[in-house]
């Protein structure tokens, strides 16, 4: 599986869009790009996973570059219970294989 | 739906001591994992389930055991704890399928457990 990189940290403030960035440059062409939050001490949650075209859902967008070497995970309008640890794992589908967890972004939502 | 369930939710043990945690989905899903998590560290996978009757090493295995015992379950078993084995463990589950597409992984709320 390709390697991710993402900064350690970010600050938002309440009611505005928090923008989190992904490199994953060596990303090969059969493997996905995942999104998964960890609220404090709970399970991760899946958020949203993309090939190469942009993705949305309820809760968020996915923003995949035209060379897939970077990605944006969007949240439109941050709330407080969106503070978390939010995780880019990148991997092929479609197999048994287990998701490669860094130490993500943790995000702070601030009011 | 429950999702997946994981007992106990805390535990003590003294080193030298054996436990087993348990995980049950109620999703159909094909594949399951055990992570642990130490203290301001991302997952690590310690065994994997791709389908009912097998099972992987994953990242850090030494020290555990897994059983599949079923499609809906999968335990992890600490033979001897030691205080290094002191985590958060998390159970996942997923659907997979043959192709291009796949699903996203449902995990437990975690077993936290103390090894004095």
């Amino acid at each position: 599986d390709a390697k991710t990189t993402q900064p350690p940290s970010m600050d938002c403030a309440e009611g505005r869009a928090a923008n989190l960035p992904c490199n994953h440059s060596t990303i090969s062409g059969n493997e996905y790009v995942y999104w998964y939050r960890q609220i404090h001490s709970q399970g991760p949650q899946y958020i949203i996973h993309g090939l190469k075209n942009n993705e949305t859902n309820e809760m968020a967008s996915l923003i995949i570059t035209e060379d897939r070497k970077s990605s944006t995970l969007i949240l439109p309008h941050a709330t407080l219970r969106d503070t978390a640890v939010y995780y880019c794992i990148v991997r092929v589908a479609g197999s048994g294989y287990a998701l490669n967890f860094g130490k993500g972004t943790s995000l702070l939502v601030t009011p | 739906n429950a999702g997946v369930t994981q007992t106990p939710k805390f535990q003590v043990l003294k080193t030298g001591q054996s436990m087993t945690l348990q995980c049950a989905q109620d999703m159909n899903h094909n594949s399951m994992y055990w992570y642990r998590q130490d203290p301001g560290m991302g997952l690590r996978l310690i065994y994997y389930s791709a389908s009912e009757g097998t099972t992987d090493k994953g990242e850090v295995p030494n020290g555990y055991n897994v059983s599949r015992l079923n499609k809906r379950e999968f335990s992890l078993r600490l033979e001897s704890a030691a205080p290094s084995q002191t985590s958060v463990y998390f159970c996942a589950s997923t659907r997979t399928r043959e192709g291009w597409t796949n699903y996203g992984y449902t995990f437990g709320s975690g077993t936290r457990l103390t090894v004095v």
